[in-house]
């Protein structure tokens, strides 16, 4: 059974700071790996699919990385900025069954 | 467009009340699917729909029956839930299940009383 980690659960920025979140998965046979978005009572924005032929993805301000076979992701927000505060999802969607299992999430706060 | 849109926005209903939940995109995408998402949990998969057949249904009480009219439309009927039923529920859509991006819904918040 997929499982799936993030680390850390929750991270408090000042304004302006790089910063890198964690995504660990169990069962490394995956289609691809997608990072959303989720602000508080809302749905989720897709930010970021990487494949898993794939190494990593960049938008904008985001780059997010693969290493498929040590079971972990990195999403990298540069400069980042209070509007980036939200909590950030990261889901694996498995090969066999086209499941998209999701993490916990990171809860980031960006201050001012 | 990459919109999934979900009505009602919020819904107050009765352990003895039948409602609806509707979910609909017009992106051509064929696969379709229901999350459950209780508070600061993630979301958890519920039914897949694939070119308007059910494909998965994650072992999901009958209590909630989902439904897909036609390619653009995706239903979920509640009836005779339960006060732990209330939760955002979430709708996406995707070109296939395979490889494409999942696009979601902003969801609709349910408490049942």
């Amino acid at each position: 059974k997929q499982e799936v980690t993030q680390i850390p659960a929750a991270l408090s920025v000042p304004e302006g700071e790089n910063l890198v979140l964690n995504c660990s998965f169990t069962d490394s046979a995956i289609y691809n790996l997608q990072w959303f978005r989720q602000d508080p009572g809302k749905g989720l924005t897709s930010l970021l699919l990487i494949q898993s032929s794939q190494r990593e993805q960049t938008s904008g301000r985001l780059n997010a990385s693969l290493d498929k076979s040590s079971g972990r992701s990195t999403l990298y927000i540069a400069a980042s900025q209070p509007g980036d505060s939200a909590t950030y999802l990261c889901a694996v969607k498995g090969s066999s069954n086209y499941k998209l299992t999701f993490g916990k999430g990171t809860l980031l706060t960006v201050n001012p | 467009d990459t919109e999934v849109t979900q009505t009602p926005k919020h819904l107050v209903m009765g352990m003895t009340n039948k409602k609806s939940l509707k979910c609909e995109q017009h992106m051509g995408h064929r696969a379709m699917y229901w999350y459950k998402q209780k508070a600061k949990k993630p979301p958890e998969l519920m039914f897949v729909y694939s070119y308007e057949k059910l494909s998965i249904n994650e072992s999901v009480p009958s209590r909630f029956s989902p439904e897909c009219p036609n390619s653009s439309l995706l239903n979920l009927h509640l009836h005779a839930l339960q006060p732990e039923d209330s939760a955002l529920y979430l709708c996406a859509s995707s070109q296939g299940t395979g490889e494409n991006i999942q696009y979601f819904g902003a969801g609709t918040r349910l408490s049942v009383l």
